[in-house]
């Protein structure tokens, strides 16, 4: 089955404890892109690779970092969490330069103390 | 990126045809008009898109206006699993970085 897989689904984390949340698509896509959803905020972009080692900051990158080293994997990785990222976090992936739709994850849930 | 408005929120009785709009009129000639909805808990979900013809697939039927500046999703019979939060984004395919800008959507209720 075609899917983006995140991991973990929940994770409670305390202040300044490093992390990574896990993403993974078996589509062969070039795009990945992670996204934050908080209520009232909706939807917003953290960071977004076009391919393999190509990795650009979206809207909201600030406390965030990410890696392209294989197509498959996208990792978010919160060096120093901070309660201001307690959110719920989504990947997705598409093929670069088409139009054709994203698929996304299932999400995580973070919540920062 | 070109904005697209949306009503707050919609209700639509089961088994009944839903007609959901969204107005774009500042859309350029690459965005294609791109529909997701978000079901409680869950990640977006892709469902339609479309460039200026209508489209159809087993999900939804999406309308699209002769000068393209709004557009129209429609569940041809609400279920109660359709209740979610539908958004209407431009997708513009040229566009370095690819990215899909969400705004509120509407929130469609389904009544039994």
């Amino acid at each position: 089955e075609a899917q983006v897989t995140q991991n973990p689904r929940y994770l409670i984390t305390v202040t300044g404890k490093k992390l990574t949340v896990t993403c993974s698509q078996n589509m062969n896509h070039e795009y990945m892109s992670w996204y934050r959803q908080d209520p009232g905020l909706g939807l917003r972009q953290i960071y977004y690779s076009m391919n393999v080692e190509v990795t650009d900051k979206g809207d909201v990158p600030e406390g965030y970092k990410v890696s392209r080293k294989e197509k498959r994997n996208f990792p978010l990785i919160l060096e120093s969490p901070s309660p201001n990222q307690t959110s719920l976090y989504f990947c997705a992936s598409t093929p670069t330069w088409t139009e054709e739709g994203y698929t996304f994850g299932s999400g995580t849930r973070l919540t920062v103390v | 990126d070109a904005k697209t408005t949306q009503p707050n929120s919609m209700e639509s009785n089961e088994e009944e045809p839903v007609h959901l709009p969204c107005n774009h009129s500042t859309i350029s000639g690459t965005d294609y008009i791109h529909w997701y909805r978000q079901l409680p808990s869950q990640g977006p979900e892709y469902v339609i898109h479309g460039l200026t013809s209508n489209v159809n697939n087993r999900m939804a039927s999406l309308a699209i206006a002769e000068d393209r500046k709004s557009s129209t999703l429609i569940l041809h019979r609400a279920t109660l699993r359709d209740a979610a939060v539908y958004y209407c984004i431009l997708r513009d395919v040229e566009e370095y970085g690819n990215k899909l800008v969400f705004g509120a959507g509407t929130i469609l209720r389904v009544k039994s």
